[in-house]
């Protein structure tokens, strides 16, 4: 059974750092890697989704990085800012029968950059 | 483009009442889903479906029923609620059922049953 694990469940930085965010996951016969965000009382909103063939995907100050062998991915945000205060989450995929391919989410990290 | 909308935003339930949540997606998609979210437990889907007409079990389907009668809408069903339902509970859509598929999700509902 697939099973994802995010540490650290929270993280707190100064405005300005550059930080990474871990997701690691027990099964390596992924299909892809999907970062996920979600801001207090909120839905989640698609970060990257990084393909099981690629080794990074990255979206303006936002780089995620896959390593299957490993179990890996990181989320690298680059000059944090207060806005981007939130719970990230990671997920990765999984068949569920009917031609269907469930979600298997971390517990995510919540994420507190101080002004 | 509405996107994944979710209604009712908050509500509160009786142990044993029922209710029915409603999702709607305008993106034409396929495939649905239903999650819940609890503290210290992440998302875990309850049902799914991969067309119009269809459903399927998740990983917690105990208590629910679904129904997916037009391909935008897919209801999830609470015939007597318990007070383990109390959760935060999410729809999602995507367009086709392959790992590729990238998957979005509606603002939640949140239920409390006392």
């Amino acid at each position: 059974k697939q099973e994802v694990t995010q540490i650290p469940a929270a993280l707190s930085v100064p405005e300005g750092e550059n930080l990474v965010l871990n997701c690691s996951f027990t099964d390596s016969a992924i299909y892809n890697l999907q970062w996920f965000r979600q801001d207090p009382g909120k839905g989640l909103t698609s970060l990257l989704l990084i393909q099981s063939s690629q080794r990074e995907q990255t979206s303006g100050r936002l780089n995620a990085s896959l390593d299957k062998s490993s179990g890996r991915s990181t989320l690298y945000i680059a000059a944090s800012q207060p806005g981007d205060s939130a719970t990230y989450l990671c997920a990765v995929p999984r068949y569920s029968g009917a031609g269907s391919y469930q979600l298997t989410f971390g517990k995510g990290t919540k994420l507190s950059v101080i002004p | 483009n509405a996107g994944v909308t979710q209604t009712p935003k908050f509500r509160v339930l009786k142990t044993g009442q029922s209710m029915t949540l409603l999702c709607a997606q305008d993106m034409n998609h396929e495939y649905m889903y239903w999650y819940r979210q609890d503290p210290g437990m992440g998302l875990r889907l309850i049902h799914y479906s991969v067309g119009e007409g269809t459903t399927a079990k998740g990983e917690v389907p105990d208590g629910y029923n679904v129904s997916r009668l037009k391909k935008q809408n897919f209801l999830l069903g609470l015939e007597s609620a318990a007070p383990s339902q109390t959760s935060v509970y999410f729809c999602a859509s995507s367009l086709g059922g392959s790992s590729y598929n990238e998957q979005f999700f509606g603002p939640g509902t949140r239920l409390t049953v006392l």
